[in-house]
């Protein structure tokens, strides 16, 4: 079983709509949890830290379900520019497990 | 502020030779990682380093080495390339301050065709 597993995809939404992603993770000793974007042919980066309470970044919400080990994250009012790879991440020792990735498309 | 960096940005190798990628950060973080990442497979962890002079197996070791001489650099190695080892490679540091939970930072990426 993958530690972190993610539907790959691909979402296909029209500009502003509401859209969430899920992600499991199989280690119940992992402490944080992120979420990365990735453009085509670019790197990871940070779109956001998990938190157990929840937590909001603009158009960006993420929850933590530890008891079912889950993690979500919703985009609302979806832009064009929001069309990327989102990387689900639980930590490990020493290190960060990625999913494989959820891919987004936006359209006009 | 660079970030992390990475050198080369694309090569192409033939079969059975050897190269070393560069990674350095100029963020004064103690660890440091390598990935690779191949369609279908995502990100995949190579060796990571927790300080200079340390390293630790990843997931996906095998044919490959590592050295942290420097705190601001890690040197991945292929000896002997193969086609498998086909894959777009990527750099990340993070502070440490979490013991390795914490935010990763990347570098763009080095491109590696074996043939």
């Amino acid at each position: 079983r993958k530690e972190v597993e993610q539907d790959p995809g691909p979402f296909n939404v029209p500009e502003g709509a509401t859209v969430a992603f899920n992600c499991t993770y199989s280690n119940s000793a992992s402490q944080s949890f992120f979420w990365y974007r990735q453009d085509c042919r670019k790197e990871p980066k940070l779109l956001m830290s998990v938190y157990s309470s929840g937590n909001e970044d603009g158009r960006f919400t993420a929850q933590l379900n530890r008891a079912s080990q889950y993690i979500s994250l919703l985009i609302r009012d979806s832009k064009l520019s929001d069309s990327a790879t989102y990387l689900c991440v639980a930590t490990g020792y020493s290190t960060l497990t990625f999913g494989k990735g959820t891919m987004l498309l936006v359209s006009p | 502020n660079a970030g992390v960096t990475q050198t080369p940005k694309f090569r192409v190798l033939k079969t059975g030779q050897s190269m070393t990628l560069l990674c350095a950060q100029d963020m004064n973080h103690e660890y440091m990682y390598w990935y690779r990442q191949d369609p279908g497979m995502g990100l995949r962890l190579i060796h990571y380093s927790v300080g200079e002079g340390t390293t630790a197996k990843g997931e996906v070791p095998d044919g490959y080495n590592v050295s942290r001489l420097k705190k601001q650099n890690f040197l991945l190695g292929l000896e002997s390339a193969a086609p498998s080892q086909t894959s777009v490679y990527f750099c990340a540091s993070s502070n440490g301050l979490a013991g390795g939970q914490e935010t990763q930072y990347f570098g763009p990426g080095t491109r590696l065709l074996v043939l």
